[in-house]
């Protein structure tokens, strides 16, 4: 079935470290991918997406890169800020699905 | 504003006691969803509607009621809460099914 594997957390970096959270994905189809943030005490957040092989999303220096050959969906971010401590969430959908598919979720803490 | 709101954002209540957690989006989506976050779970979906008077169940609709008389509300019904009801309970809208989701706060509910 279509589903969503990302890295266990929890992650701990330093400020200024470089991140990446591991996701890969199952699907029969063609999915779009997503990431989403959720920062303490509130709902989920997009923070980017891709709808295509090959496309980048991003958005406040966070990256990710559909990668069909891996099915893979990394997300990476150059240097860390402790406001970027949060948890991270995976997910796909399929075109006509009745919903996304969650990874379970990385718990990011940057200390200073 | 474009939001997702829910009420209340906490809530403790002893078993048996039937509650409903209120859910309302202002951006005119077709679909509208419910779920639950669990450590170590991820989110999982409780129920869906694709429109007025159409819902569907999710991966775990034991225990859970829903309706969806008016296109912007969508409540979400514990007829008799248990203990293992216990969670942090999400309710999302989007255009469709398998676009982009837009997320209230959360509402924690503990069940004694």
């Amino acid at each position: 079935g279509d589903s969503v594997t990302q890295m266990e957390g929890p992650v701990t970096l330093s400020e200024e470290a470089f991140l990446t959270i591991n996701c890969t994905y199952t699907a029969t189809g063609y999915p779009s991918l997503f990431w989403y943030v959720q920062y303490p005490g509130e709902g989920l957040q997009l923070l980017l997406k891709a709808t295509k092989a090959d496309d980048k999303g991003s958005n406040k220096g966070f990256e990710a890169t559909y990668r069909k050959e891996t099915t893979s969906f990394h997300l990476e971010k150059g240097s860390v800020q402790v406001s970027d401590s949060a948890v991270y969430f995976c997910a796909l959908s399929l075109t006509g699905a009745n919903n996304l598919f969650f990874g379970t979720g990385t718990r990011l803490t940057v200390i200073p | 504003e474009a939001q997702v709101t829910q009420n209340p954002r906490y809530l403790i209540t002893v078993t048996g006691k039937k509650l409903t957690v209120t859910c309302s989006q202002n951006m005119n989506h077709e679909y509208m969803s419910w779920y639950r976050q669990d450590p170590g779970l991820g989110l999982r979906q409780i129920y869906y509607s694709m429109n007025v008077e159409v819902t569907d169940k999710g991966d775990v609709p034991e225990g859970y009621k829903v309706s969806r008389k008016e296109k912007r509300n969508f409540p979400l019904i514990l007829e008799s809460p248990s203990p293992n009801q216990t969670s942090l309970y999400f309710c999302a809208s989007s255009y469709y099914g398998g676009h982009e989701q837009y997320f209230g706060p959360g509402t924690r509910l503990t069940v004694t």
